[in-house]
């Protein structure tokens, strides 16, 4: 099983709808989670962080994690068209290094 | 602060040839990622950095790759001879260290070999 393990997709939403982005991992001690957005050609930038059980917001975008199931998604709302990118979850190595490991991404479509 | 600096944006070599990519880092940054990143393996971990000394480097692929650190604030990636099984975009990322801080990622070097 891969460390960080997320649907390739595409996902594709249409504009306004609440796009849902998964992430599953498989080192039980994980203690923080993030989520990066890469657009097309350029380099990932990190939009959410959460370390604690529940939801996270801010603004447009929620993230939720649940370290019983060893799961982490990303809410957007109100979808835009410029959302449309790959949607990278990193989790950390742990055992001493703070490493991050990343899913392969979801790549989201919002369409007009 | 100008962000994390890599040069070249585009490499295109032959089979064969080395390859020397580089890094600056943020001001202050202590720790310092080479990943790299491909349509079929996504974002690979290559080696980290941390305080100039190199901790983990599992994820360099043979000794055909090697990574240095002459000083708090530059790396180098070098891959010598190249093949074109290493065409990828390869990024160097930066940190303030610690479990709970962000990585700020350079522009990448898109690397082509042919």
């Amino acid at each position: 099983q891969k460390e960080v393990e997320q649907n390739s997709g595409p996902l594709s939403v249409p504009e306004g709808a609440i796009a849902s982005l998964n992430c599953t991992y498989s080192d039980r001690v994980s203690q923080s989670f993030f989520w990066y957005r890469q657009y097309s050609g350029k380099s990932p930038e990190l939009i959410m962080s959460i370390y604690s059980n529940g939801d996270k917001e801010d603004g447009r975008f929620t993230a939720q994690l649940n370290k019983a199931s060893q799961y982490v998604s990303l809410l957007i709302r109100d979808s835009q068209p410029s959302d449309s990118a790959t949607y990278l979850c990193a989790v950390p190595k742990t055992g001493g290094s703070y490493i991050p490991t990343f899913g392969r991404g979801t790549s989201l479509i919002v369409h007009p | 602060d100008a962000g994390v600096i890599q040069s070249p944006r585009h490499e295109v070599t032959e089979m064969g040839q080395e390859v020397t990519l580089r890094c600056k880092l943020i001001s202050g940054h202590n720790s310092l990622f080479w990943y790299r990143q491909t349509m079929m393996r996504g974002l690979e971990l290559l080696i980290y950095f941390n305080n100039n000394v190199p901790i983990d480097d599992s994820g360099m692929p043979e000794d055909r790759f090697s990574a240095k650190m002459p000083n708090a604030s530059f790396s180098t990636l070098k891959i010598q001879p190249s093949e074109p099984r290493d065409s990828a975009v390869y990024f160097c990322a930066s940190s303030a260290g610690g479990t709970n801080e962000k990585l700020f990622f350079g522009s990448g070097t898109q690397l082509s070999v042919l």
